[in-house]
């Protein structure tokens, strides 16, 4: 069964300091890789995907991720963060072999330090 | 605006009645999801519909419920059945399920407290 996995649960980062947010997941075919953010109390927002093609991909709030299949990771960055972006973080994966249905990681809330 | 709206916001039942939690989309998507979430574990499935009239099981569906008899709506159903039924309840829609992995659309969320 495909799995994700999010090996930090909380992250603490200084306002300007660049972030990056790790995601691992397992299984053998080609994923479709998302990650969302979620602000407290409220539902999920997409960052940004990947389907296929180049493996950095670009989203919104200046993040962006970068697919490695060799590492089975599809990491977050952002080059400098903001207050607004303490938030928690699920990355998220689907594989078309198994209907596409989504599995989310742990999540990753990240407090940032003024 | 085009969207998903889930009510109420907050939702308080007595242990043993069935509660059921509102999904409303007019995004003309077909597909739509019901998650639940509480902390630290992510999102899991708990029931997802393809196509009205139609719906299928996903990873937690014991104790839950769901009819899709319109296209706009999606109805989830949390029976006395569910052994631990306090958690966050996140509904989703996706313009389709099925072929590539569109990306799904979520709704507020209802916070549900049984006591």
């Amino acid at each position: 069964a495909q799995s994700v996995t999010q090996p930090d649960i909380h992250i603490t980062v200084s306002e300007g300091a660049s972030l990056e947010l790790r995601c691992n997941y397992s299984y053998g075919a080609t994923p479709y890789l998302f990650w969302y953010v979620q602000s407290p109390g409220q539902g999920l927002q997409l960052l940004l995907k990947y389907f296929s093609g180049d493996t950095l991909v670009q989203g919104i709030k200046g993040f962006e991720a970068e697919f490695k299949r060799s590492q089975s990771s599809f990491n977050l960055r952002k080059p400098s963060v903001h207050w607004s972006d303490a938030a928690e973080y699920f990355c998220a994966v689907a594989f078309k072999a198994a209907g596409n249905k989504l599995t989310f990681g742990g999540g990753t809330r990240v407090l940032v330090k003024p | 605006d085009g969207g998903i709206t889930q009510s109420p916001k907050y939702l308080f039942r007595k242990e043993g009645q069935n509660v059921t939690l509102s999904c409303e989309q007019n995004l003309n998507h077909d597909a739509m999801y019901w998650y639940r979430q509480d902390p630290g574990q992510g999102l899991r499935l708990i029931y997802y519909s393809q196509i009205v009239n139609d719906f299928q099981k996903g990873d937690i569906a014991e104790g839950y419920s769901v009819s899709r008899e319109k296209k706009e709506s999606f109805p989830l159903t949390v029976t006395s059945a569910q052994k631990n039924p306090t958690a966050f309840y996140l509904c989703a829609s996706s313009i389709r399920a099925s072929g590539i992995a569109y990306e799904q659309y979520f709704g507020p969320g209802t916070r549900l407290t049984v006591t």
